[in-house]
């Protein structure tokens, strides 16, 4: 079983759509989470990144946690063109090791 | 100029040669990371160091060498390359654990024929 588990998509929306992106994971240690944009040709840059459960707002961007659930979530409101990439996750317990996700390809269509 | 730079962006070459990926930073950071990227298996880590002193290996170093020359320069050495190691490769640095997240170099993509 893979310590991350992400739907690499792809997943194809409107302009101005609420688009849902998931990870499971199967170690409850993690306690560090992270979301990456990466454009094509790009390497990846850091959206988000959250402590332990909860919620987490910047901006579009909402980033969640449920560690009873094993489960991480990043919404983006009102989805623009600009959105379209690769968006991975990636999780730790210490930062002396990161795991991520497959990544979701996203396109936004105008 | 890029926070993190990688150099080449793209290279082809033959089964058997040695090759050297280079990486370069101006963040100030201490930790640096080589990542392969293949698609289906995301981001593995190959080696890390956490000083000039300091090198560690990564899920799939096989295959693979490194070198801390400073602060700001890290390489990835290919011996003998093998077309299982053609993919998108990344270095990335960290500011402590990089428990708010790496600096991502925009990648080498190695094709081995």
């Amino acid at each position: 079983q893979k310590e991350v588990e992400q739907d690499p998509g792809p997943l194809s929306v409107p302009e101005g759509a609420i688009v849902s992106l998931n990870c499971t994971y199967s170690n409850s240690a993690f306690q560090y989470f992270m979301w990456y944009r990466q454009y094509s040709r790009k390497g990846p840059e850091l959206l988000m990144y959250t402590y332990s459960s909860g919620n987490k707002e910047d901006g579009r961007f909402t980033a969640q946690v449920d560690k009873s659930s094993k489960y991480i979530s990043l919404f983006i409101r009102d989805s623009q063109p600009s959105d379209s990439a690769t968006y991975l996750c990636a999780m730790t317990l210490t930062g002396n090791q990161f795991y991520f996700g497959t990544g979701t390809s996203l396109t936004v269509i105008p | 100029d890029a926070d993190v730079t990688q150099t080449p962006r793209n290279r082809i070459t033959k089964t058997g040669k040695r090759i050297m990926l280079e990486c370069s930073q101006t963040k100030g950071h201490d930790r640096m990371y080589w990542y392969r990227q293949d698609p289906g298996l995301g981001l593995r880590l190959i080696y890390y160091s956490f000083d000039v002193k300091d090198i560690n290996k990564g899920e799939i170093s096989d295959g693979y060498s490194v070198s801390r020359q400073a602060q700001a320069k890290f390489s990835l050495s290919l011996e003998s390359a093998i077309p299982n190691q053609t993919a998108l490769y990344f270095c990335a640095t960290s500011d402590g654990p990089g428990l708010y997240g790496y600096t991502f170099g925009s990648g080498t993509r190695l094709t081995v024929v």
